[in-house]
């Protein structure tokens, strides 16, 4: 079974241009959930998709993010305008139930 | 008072001794426990997880909850170099959602 997918694994811009994560859950999974680790601070969530529905998303910084999920399958998070604070990891992970979640790798976002 | 506590470390054992990783929480109405291990550079890994106060054991892992004290633990016996790691106690708040909320992780360091 492929786990939880992330693109790019890795991306470095300059403040002002927009970027877009995508994340492919493992087949069957209904929720889906986005988190981000800014450096030296814990794991925080961003928000959570049941399908294509969005649950939860109190954990979204500002307006300047923005996640999809159309259809009910993979997600993006695009970030528009990126600023430096947004540097990080962003990590997507997902779960057949609401309890065990399995994480991607990761995208690194390095923003200049 | 951060939702969810863990010593950041770094411990130090000897291979072969056991390593003891605390965490202590503040949402009363949390129900689900998790701890995952995350390698440097690499995306968390569910270890373990438990939902009723009491001990749980897998291999040489045992996690402990005690919810009257709002405390939860990781156990790792007969501990290898290849348990050199971060460990992240990770709990479902019951107050938004069901989101997953992490602690700041606690390096452990296991010494040849």
């Amino acid at each position: 079974e492929a786990g939880v997918t992330q693109f790019p694994s890795h991306s470095v811009i300059e403040k002002g241009q927009t970027v877009t994560l995508r994340c492919d859950p493992i087949s069957g999974h209904d929720n889906l959930y986005w988190y981000r680790r800014v450096m030296g601070k814990e794991i925080k969530f961003l928000l959570h998709f049941v399908k294509e529905s969005k649950q939860d998303e109190s954990g979204m910084p500002n307006n300047r993010f923005l996640a999809e999920r159309t259809g009910g399958t993979y997600s993006t998070l695009k970030v528009q305008p990126a600023e430096l604070e947004d540097s990080g990891v962003y990590f997507c992970a997902s779960s057949h139930v609401q309890e065990t979640q399995y994480f991607g790798p990761g995208t690194r976002l390095l923003v200049l | 008072q951060k939702e969810v506590e863990q010593n950041s470390g770094p411990l130090s054992v000897p291979e072969g001794a056991i390593a003891s990783l605390n965490c202590t929480y503040s949402d009363r109405g949390s129900q689900s426990f998790f701890w995952y291990r995350q390698y440097s550079g690499k995306s968390p890994e569910l270890i373990m997880s438990i939902y009723s106060n009491g001990d749980k054991e897998d291999g040489r892992f045992t996690a402990q909850l005690n919810k009257a004290s709002q405390y939860v633990s990781l156990l790792i016996r007969d501990s290898q170099p290849s348990d050199s790691a971060t460990y992240l106690c990770a709990v479902i708040s019951r107050t938004s959602y069901d989101k997953v909320i992490f602690g700041p992780g606690t390096s452990l360091s296991v010494i040849p």
